[in-house]
């Protein structure tokens, strides 16, 4: 089935390491996007991809890094300078031409807390 | 710039009771209008979405939002509610263009009690 793979579901880390949240989509979508979701706020924009080797920042792109080599995958990695990493981290992509980010399809997450 | 109000955080119906919930947009430019479900622990999912067209739109699991231009809003409603819509549910707005990002509300939590 076509869809969007989070990998870790789960993740642990220690103050001061980074990590990396990994995103493959099979669904040929041009665009990809990471949210952070904290309770009561909502989703929040990190970082969107709309074409390979290309991404923006979104509005709390602080502490976050990406890459875009290929079109299925948009890892996303938490640094160490990100203050208050533990939240509930979302990926999406969207197909080219749906009218800004449009219809988004969500990966099931990956919770990350720091120890 | 545009933006999303969703008043309250959470609102609780009877099985077989009415759901409305209630979102407020603020758009410079014709807004797309969409709502969201999440499940506990899982990603979002489309219930429907406003783009032109008909204001009245209809999706899936018997939901359905009105876009009302003169009243900047996008309820959204089930005549019936079912105890498998409890979920947060997140109202959106984006603008047509091609950069025009996905702003989302802070959602509210459906509960439905027996």
């Amino acid at each position: 089935d076509g869809g969007i793979t989070q990998s870790p579901k789960y993740l642990f880390r220690k103050e001061g390491q980074n990590v990396t949240l990994s995103c493959e989509q099979n669904l040929n979508h041009d665009a990809m996007y990471w949210y952070r979701q904290d309770p009561g706020q909502g989703l929040r924009l990190i970082y969107y991809s709309q074409i390979v080797n290309d991404f923006q920042k979104g509005d709390i792109a602080e502490g976050y890094s990406v890459s875009r080599e290929k079109k299925e995958s948009f890892p996303l990695t938490v640094t160490s300078a990100q203050k208050n990493p533990t939240a509930f981290y979302l990926c999406a992509s969207s197909p080219k031409g749906t009218g800004g980010f449009g219809e988004l399809f969500f990966g099931e997450g990956s919770r990350l807390t720091v120890l | 710039a545009q933006s999303v109000t969703q008043l309250g955080s959470h609102v609780s119906v009877s099985e077989g009771a009415l759901v409305l919930l209630r979102c407020n947009y603020s758009s410079s430019v014709p807004p797309y209008l969409f709502w969201y479900v999440q499940y506990p622990n899982q990603g979002l999912q489309l219930l429907l979405k406003y783009t032109t067209g008909a204001t009245l739109v209809k999706g899936i699991n018997g939901f359905e939002a009105e876009f009302k231009k003169s009243e900047t809003s996008f309820h959204l409603t089930k005549p019936s509610a079912h105890m498998s819509d409890a979920a947060e549910y997140f109202c959106a707005v984006s603008g047509s263009g091609a950069n025009s990002k996905l702003t989302f509300g802070k959602g509210i939590t459906l509960s439905v009690r027996p």
